[in-house]
Order: structure tokens, then sequence, then C-alpha cells
């Protein structure tokens, strides 16, 4: 059974930085795309951030671009996305989302999100 | 950039009705494009791709269609458990977008 668990959100401060990861299991983790994909408090969805399975390719949202990093490990099969000179507006649940095999842009799997607040 | 736009925005029907749910592209996306269903507090899940491939274990009841910059999800019998936000989401390339979403309610 796939499964993808969202941890590290939390409550910070304007300019304040967090570091949200995903654990992986139920399956190859290595050899699937995986994104951040977030939404604010009663609004819908945002991409957020997408990395290829081996790294080498990596897209924002023209908003985080310059503050936040994704990552991942394949060894510890784990995602994770450091978020810095965070902003209100970057408040919401952020989940984890897994693509298919043959399509990058789409989102099988999702975790059951993790939230962060920003605010003074 | 690509923009999605779903509409209605909300929409109140009963249970048995047949919903359209319609999703217009900014610029032709072909079939570029997915469904997703979201309920309250859960994550959302992947109903079509492609415009109208329905994914494994989605009930034949969703069906999409659609291509170019008009795309429309329908239910042909809305179920008690198909109360939900729905999103489109354009699949041609980065920046991924999401539509606004359509809330489905009971009337």
């Amino acid at each position: 059974e796939v499964q993808l668990v969202e941890s590290g959100g939390g409550l910070v401060k304007p300019g304040g930085s967090l570091r949200l990861s995903c654990a992986a299991s139920g399956f190859t983790f290595s050899t699937y795309s995986m994104n951040w994909v977030r939404q604010a408090p009663g609004k819908g969805l945002e991409w957020v951030s997408s990395l290829s399975s081996d790294s080498n390719y990596i897209f924002y949202t023209d908003s985080v671009k310059g503050r936040f990093t994704i990552s991942r490990d394949n060894a510890k099969n784990s995602l994770y996305l450091q978020m810095n000179s965070l902003r209100a507006e970057d408040t919401a649940t952020y989940y984890c989302a897994r693509s298919t095999y043959s399509n990058s842009y789409l989102f099988e799997y999702w975790g059951q999100g993790t939230l962060v607040t920003v605010s003074s | 950039d690509i923009q999605l736009t779903q509409s209605p925005s909300f929409l109140s029907a009963s249970v048995g009705d047949r919903v359209t749910i319609t999703c217009r592209a900014s610029q032709g996306i072909s079939s570029y494009l997915a469904w997703y269903q979201q309920k309250p507090g859960k994550a959302p899940k992947l109903l079509i791709s492609a415009a109208s491939t329905l994914q494994s274990g989605v009930p034949s009841r969703f069906s999409g269609s659609g291509s170019g910059t008009e795309f429309t999800l329908t239910i042909s019998s809305l179920q008690p458990e198909d109360f939900a936000t729905y999103y489109c989401e354009k699949l041609n390339g980065y920046p991924l977008t999401f539509g606004g979403g359509t809330k489905v309610e009971i009337k």
C-alpha cells in the first residue's frame, strides 16, 4: 500500500524557515517524480514544486522561487521542502504527492498534509 | 501561463441528479487535463486523466470529456459520497495549474 506521511509543519514567524518532510513507503520511491501541492485555508489547490526521480529536473511555482528548495533522499525514501523567508501567504496545508510512473504531471497518491502557519 | 476556469464554483444538487462541471483553459491544451475530487479535511483523489480516462476503482458514473480549451466532468447519477469539491488540472507542462474548484453540495 502506498503511503505518504508529511511532517514538519507548524507555526513560524514571517521571515522564518521550516523544513517539511515526506516519508514514502509501499512503492519504489527512487523511480517516481515527487511533488508538493499546497492549499491555503478555505482555498483551492496550488502546485508548489516538482522533482524528478533522479533529482535532475526541478520545478517551482513563481511565488516560491528563490525561497523554497525541494530535495529528496532516495536511500531514505524521503522528500523534503526547505522553506525560507516565509510569508503570511505561504500559510497552507502542504501535501506531498507522488506522480504516476508514466506522467510526472499527474498526482496519483497524496499524503494527509501538514499545516504551515506563518504569523507573528 | 495557462489559466483554468471552472464553472460553476458552487452547485447544489440532489441525490440522483446528473451533474456537469466545466473547466475552460485560456489556451488549447489538447487532452492534457485531469480531474480530482476532494472531501473536507481529506487529500484530493485522482479521478480522471487525459480528459476522459477513468482511474482504476473510480465509479463509472463519473466521466470526462473535451479537448482543446473546454472540458467537462459529468456525474451521471449523484450519490451521497460524491458531495465534495472537484478540481481540474492541466497536464501539458510546468507550471502546473489547477482550476479554482467546484463545490457540490446537497440540495
